[in-house]
């Protein structure tokens, strides 16, 4: 089966400093690719839809000069946390999906703790 | 957007058919019925998917009622590896897939 990849799985960083999360689809061209953040004990969240060499279309209350997205190519979207906080300590998870498909494959996600 | 309603949580005992019940009384005629799930620290994972016919897969079956408003997800065998959070969602294409709260499945050994 189609395989998305996340890097890193997790980090840790500083108050004010920047992080950036990458995410790759393996084995196929996501023409589309999504990415959700996902607090504890609650459900995913969708913050954006990017599609290749497009600018990612943001859902309503997420800062898009925060949170960073460039989907440069058909296999890889990064998602970047600028000036991360405490309260963006989260679940990062990232989604593909492929031309007549009809469903997301999920990377593993990345877990984002601010200090 | 067309919601769904599961129950919080359900239990099955190891290696007994499970039953996931999800009412959407709102679909359309063009959603499709998704189901993900999701282990603990995990990215969420396909399962299933149908607009109107019953399907079937590897991993699971997927009955859609004859009016579609509501559906249930068959684990014909559950296994302890099957526990996760269970997630319904109603879909017209292939975006912005909208996550409701899901069941919590516990499996008892």
């Amino acid at each position: 089966g189609a395989v998305v990849s996340q890097h890193p799985s997790w980090v840790i960083c500083k108050s004010g400093t920047s992080v950036k999360i990458e995410c790759r689809s393996l084995d196929f061209q996501a023409t589309t690719m999504f990415w959700y953040r996902q607090f504890p004990k609650q459900s995913l969240m969708l913050m954006a839809t990017s599609n290749e060499g497009s600018k990612a279309t943001y859902e309503q209350g997420v800062e898009k000069d925060k949170f960073l997205i460039n989907h440069a190519s058909l296999t890889l979207s990064t998602l970047t946390v600028t000036s991360a906080h405490p309260e963006d300590s989260s679940f990062y998870i990232c989604s593909a999906s492929a031309a007549g498909v009809l469903w997301q494959y999920f990377g593993p996600g990345t877990r984002l703790t601010v200090t | 957007d067309a919601k769904t309603t599961q129950p919080n949580s359900m239990e099955s005992n190891e290696e007994e058919p499970v039953h996931l019940p999800c009412n959407h009384s709102t679909i359309s005629g063009t959603d499709y019925i998704h189901w993900y799930r999701q282990l603990p620290s995990q990215g969420p994972e396909y399962v299933i998917h149908g607009l109107t016919s019953n399907v079937n897969n590897r991993m699971a079956s997927l009955a859609i009622a004859e009016d579609r408003k509501s559906s249930t997800l068959i684990l014909h065998r559950a296994t302890l590896r099957d526990a996760a959070v269970y997630y319904c969602i109603l879909n017209p294409s292939n975006y912005q897939l909208i996550w409701g709260a899901g069941t919590k499945l516990i499996i008892k050994p």
